[in-house]
């Protein structure tokens, strides 16, 4: 069970958009903490694809945007391409805990 | 930036192990480092988190008490020892830089990554 809640699985055609939720509470988004999102692609490393809810480091497409709002964020992916095909975590953290939290992970798959 | 993990194998529950990761590519005794680890099929979690000075520790409460993080700045060497090891501490290890430079901030996000090292807690 995960602090930040995603949905399992997302889909598209490619070209398409499609948006990851990410849904927190009053201790981790809610209290103000950035949300960061990562991409997973199959057996690789985790890799940032987007810092304090919508900054793109260097090399990441402009496809990619990110928002925030109250207790929740998203990850918007336009464009859709077959090598966006990965799993998807979002972070932040947690003053209850005192730890940095991920989403349970949103799989992405390209139709 | 490279973070090169090793030590992992398979291991019997209640038994030790050691991590190690090993780092080059920028100023190591420069940034703190965290630990983040991935369950076979799961999702990630954060483990803990040493300073750039080795000062300050934080520890995830599932594994407070049995795991010890700690850094040799010389060496360029991150650590983790993993003590009274459960079943359910299965997973890929991961070395994770901060993005800058000091005392990690709660608000950071987590920076270059190592390739990861398979630990399996089993009998």
């Amino acid at each position: 069970h995960s602090v930040l809640t995603q949905p399992p699985s997302v889909s598209g055609a490619p070209g398409q958009r499609v948006t990851i939720s990410c849904t927190g509470s009053s201790s981790n988004i809610g209290a103000g903490y950035d949300v960061h999102w990562y991409q997973q692609l199959p057996g690789t490393a985790p890799k940032l694809l987007m810092y304090s809810n919508n900054n793109r480091p260097s090399g990441v497409p402009d496809r990619f945007s990110g928002s925030k709002s109250g207790t929740s964020a998203s990850l918007a992916i336009t464009g859709l391409q077959a090598e966006d095909e990965a799993d998807y975590y979002c972070q932040s953290f947690d003053t209850r805990l005192s730890a940095r939290v991920f989403g349970g992970g949103t799989k992405v798959t390209v139709l | 930036v490279q973070l090169e993990e090793s030590g992992g194998g398979v291991v019997q529950p209640g038994r030790s192990l050691r991590l190690s990761c090993a780092a080059s590519g920028f100023t190591f005794s420069s940034y703190s480092v965290h630990w983040v680890r991935q369950a076979p099929g799961k999702g990630l979690e954060w483990v803990a988190l040493i300073s750039y000075d080795g000062s300050k520790k934080y520890y995830a409460d599932s594994v407070k008490g049995r795991f010890t993080i700690s850094r040799d700045n010389s060496k360029s060497t991150l650590y983790l020892e993993m003590n009274s090891l459960r079943i359910e501490d299965t997973a890929v290890y991961y070395c994770v830089r901060a993005p800058t430079t000091g005392h990690s901030s709660s608000w950071e996000w987590f920076g270059p990554w190592g390739q990861g090292t398979l630990v399996t807690v089993s009998s």
